[in-house]
């Protein structure tokens, strides 16, 4: 089955720092969605992003889907932005299902 | 507007009971699913409705899972006779599906302990 990678596995900002996220699959996909799970657990959708790029205030999303990668951008960093991303695909198969990263644990320091 | 709700948020289970997990989406979407996290990992899909037919439920981890959507709205996640390996949050999701819009979105989840 396809696999995702996510990388860096853990990172460590001061607030106000920029970050990449990255996220590397093995097969092509149908669709590719970026969600923050907070400290509490909720997923929070940040990106719908398939293909294309798309920015939502402090947080931009890029997704090059010939070259099976996508990126998330954060800026000037926040303690709430703490937690972890997650990318999650819909394999090119259509099942329907999330196959979901390994996930970033990001830690941002006051 | 109300987003998908799951209830209880909290249940704690001796091995060997049954319990029922709920899901209730986000009105007027047509897909919905079911995933499981473990601890420290990203979550995992059990099953898959569209509607009330269950077209997916390969991730189901054995036939002490059991799904139902019966109207197509509200869903039941059941599981029989529970292990300590059940222990998990059990994460419901719901998309519109149609018309373009396929993203999932999630519920707060409901954590399962089983002692």
């Amino acid at each position: 089955g396809i696999q995702v990678e996510q990388s860096p596995p853990d990172l460590i900002l001061q607030e106000g720092a920029n970050s990449t996220l990255r996220c590397n699959f093995s097969d092509s996909v149908n669709n590719l969605q970026w969600f923050h799970q907070n400290p509490w657990g909720q997923l929070i959708n940040l990106f719908y992003i398939p293909s294309g790029t798309k920015q939502n205030g402090r947080l931009s999303a890029t997704t090059v889907a010939t070259e099976r990668y996508s990126l998330l951008y954060i800026s000037s960093s926040q303690t709430t932005d703490s937690g972890v991303y997650f990318c999650a695909v819909e394999p090119d198969s259509g099942t329907y299902k999330y196959i979901f990263g390994t996930g970033t644990r990001l830690k941002v320091l006051a | 507007g109300a987003g998908v709700s799951q209830s209880p948020r909290y249940k704690v289970a001796k091995r060997g009971q049954d319990v029922a997990l709920r899901c209730d989406p986000i009105s007027g979407h047509v897909s919905l699913f079911w995933y499981q996290q473990a601890l420290g990992q990203g979550p995992e899909f059990l099953t898959y409705f569209q509607n009330e037919a269950q077209l997916d439920k390969s991730g189901l981890p054995s036939d002490r899972f059991f799904a139902e959507r019966p109207e197509g709205s509200v869903s039941t996640l059941k599981i029989q006779r529970t292990q300590q390996e059940d222990s998990a949050v059990y994460l419901c999701a719901s998309s519109l599906a149609q018309r373009g819009r396929y993203e999932q979105y999630f519920g707060p989840g409901t954590r399962l302990t089983v002692t």
